[in-house]
């Protein structure tokens, strides 16, 4: 039962680099959610997806890009990564009504 | 401007004894309410939910309680177990997306 899985765990970037964090449900959800939970914040949305090719901005999408061509992923992409994004990058899937998110996935730019 | 907002940022709690952890929000056409439970190095997993169309839902030693007037929500634990002891997070709907607020620390002493 894998239910919401992210590549990698952890991953140290330079500034400048690029990368894109893996997401992948098998339980068939249409919506499917990217946060990042700062050290003592809460989480904040940066991209959501109701369905195979429809995506949307959350909170703060700013520096993110995603993409939605298959139901089960959801990858969000880094481009010129910058340290204000080193932050735990949580996905989630679900409804309207629940979540399930994926074990995060530890990001440091330096 | 902070939608959802935990004020308590921890709560110590004998074990056995009743743990309440609040949340306030502003927006009154948030419609669903959801609380997760983290702990450290993990995702986030669901606990307990409640419609606006309710006041009260009870899940075994878990009950949240919505008062729309206040704008608030409490969530009950009792009786309170060590195993208990992570960070809660209140987030609140009103469409596809999700707010979440900061969080509280439960410690259950033993």
């Amino acid at each position: 039962n894998a239910g919401v899985t992210q590549t990698p765990k952890f991953r140290i970037l330079k500034i400048g680099q690029s990368m894109t964090l893996q997401c992948t449900q098998d339980m068939n959800h249409n919506y499917m959610y990217w946060y990042r939970q700062d050290p003592g914040m809460g989480l904040k949305l940066i991209y959501y997806s109701v369905g195979a090719g429809i995506t949307d901005k959350g909170e703060v999408p700013n520096g993110y890009n995603v993409s939605r061509s298959t139901t089960e992923d959801f990858p969000l992409r880094l481009e010129l990564a910058a340290p204000s994004q080193t932050s735990v990058y949580f996905c989630a899937s679900g409804s309207q009504y629940e979540q399930y998110f994926g074990p995060g996935t530890r990001l440091t730019v330096t | 401007d902070q939608q959802v907002k935990q004020n308590s940022p921890s709560l110590s709690v004998q074990e056995g004894r009743i743990s309440i952890l609040n949340c306030d929000y502003t927006n009154s056409m948030f419609d669903y309410f959801l609380w997760y439970k983290k702990y450290p190095a993990e995702g986030p997993t669901f606990l307990i939910s409640i419609s606006s169309i309710k006041d009260k839902n009870e899940d075994g030693r878990f009950t949240v309680f919505l008062n729309k007037s206040a704008k608030h929500l409490s969530l009950h634990i009792v009786p309170s177990q060590p195993g208990d002891s992570a960070v809660y997070f209140c987030a609140a709907s009103g469409t596809y997306k999700y707010i979440f607020g900061t969080g509280t620390r439960l410690k259950v002493l033993a």
